[in-house]
């Protein structure tokens, strides 16, 4: 069982956008502005999206967009395209002693 | 530029140990850390713990505390993962990774596969 609570999968249609929630406490998600996202295809690596809650790195397109409200962390992909389908993983600092806690993943399907 | 180049896939017996080695250039390595992820088959994430390189300090994730070392090599610009009394369900790819900033990590390696099996 994963830490951080994410949605198993979404989906919608080129264009389209869709929005990914990753639920956690007030000991992670809630308490510090440390949320990342990490984009993932089949057999390769994680790749960071998004830190610090809503700070695209450089070279990743603006479509990808990050927010947080109380303890839920979200990650919207606005105009969805045929390579945003992939695995999304969400994953925030938890404090000294647990350090960093990940989603469970989510599986976004374009249609 | 930066890269994290992780040592050949492991076949392991259970009760046996592996290290998994992650080579790093293109960066100062005593100024990020590095976070070893792992990853089962079909499964997600799942953080083991991280490295201070400038002063070898690690922070292991409770789940591993009793099995897990995590070494690096400031000549080589290396890091090395070390875990014990190998168990079926340790079968994962293990990655490698750079701390952008905390719980951002945005260099990875390829991943190592280990697998363990009698």
């Amino acid at each position: 069982q994963s830490a951080l609570t994410q949605p198993p999968s979404a989906s919608g249609s080129p264009g389209q956008s869709v929005t990914i929630s990753c639920t956690g406490t007030s000991s992670d998600v809630g308490g510090y502005n440390y949320v990342s996202w990490y984009q993932q295809h089949p057999g390769k690596a994680p790749k960071l999206i998004i830190h610090e809650v809503n700070v695209r790195p450089s070279g990743v397109p603006d479509r990808f967009s990050g927010s947080k409200s109380g303890n839920t962390a979200s990650l919207t992909v606005s105009g969805l395209q045929a390579e945003d389908e992939a695995d999304y993983y969400c994953c925030s600092y938890a404090g000294s002693n647990n350090f960093v806690v990940f989603g469970g993943g989510t599986k976004v399907t374009v249609l | 530029q930066v890269h994290l180049v992780q040592s050949a896939a492991e076949v392991k017996k259970p009760g046996a140990s592996v290290t998994v080695s992650c080579k790093t250039s293109g960066y100062t390595f005593t100024s990020h850390g590095i976070t070893w992820v792992r990853q089962a088959p079909g499964q997600g994430l799942e953080y083991m713990g991280w490295i201070n390189p400038y002063n070898s300090n690690p922070k292991y994730a409770q789940k591993f505390q009793a099995r897990v070392i995590m070494t690096t090599d400031t000549s080589t610009s290396t890091a090395h993962l070390e875990l014990r009394s190998l168990r079926s369900d340790d079968t994962a790819v293990y990655f490698c990774a750079r701390f952008l900033t905390l719980a951002a990590a945005d260099y990875w390696g390829q991943g190592t596969l280990v697998t363990v099996s009698s």
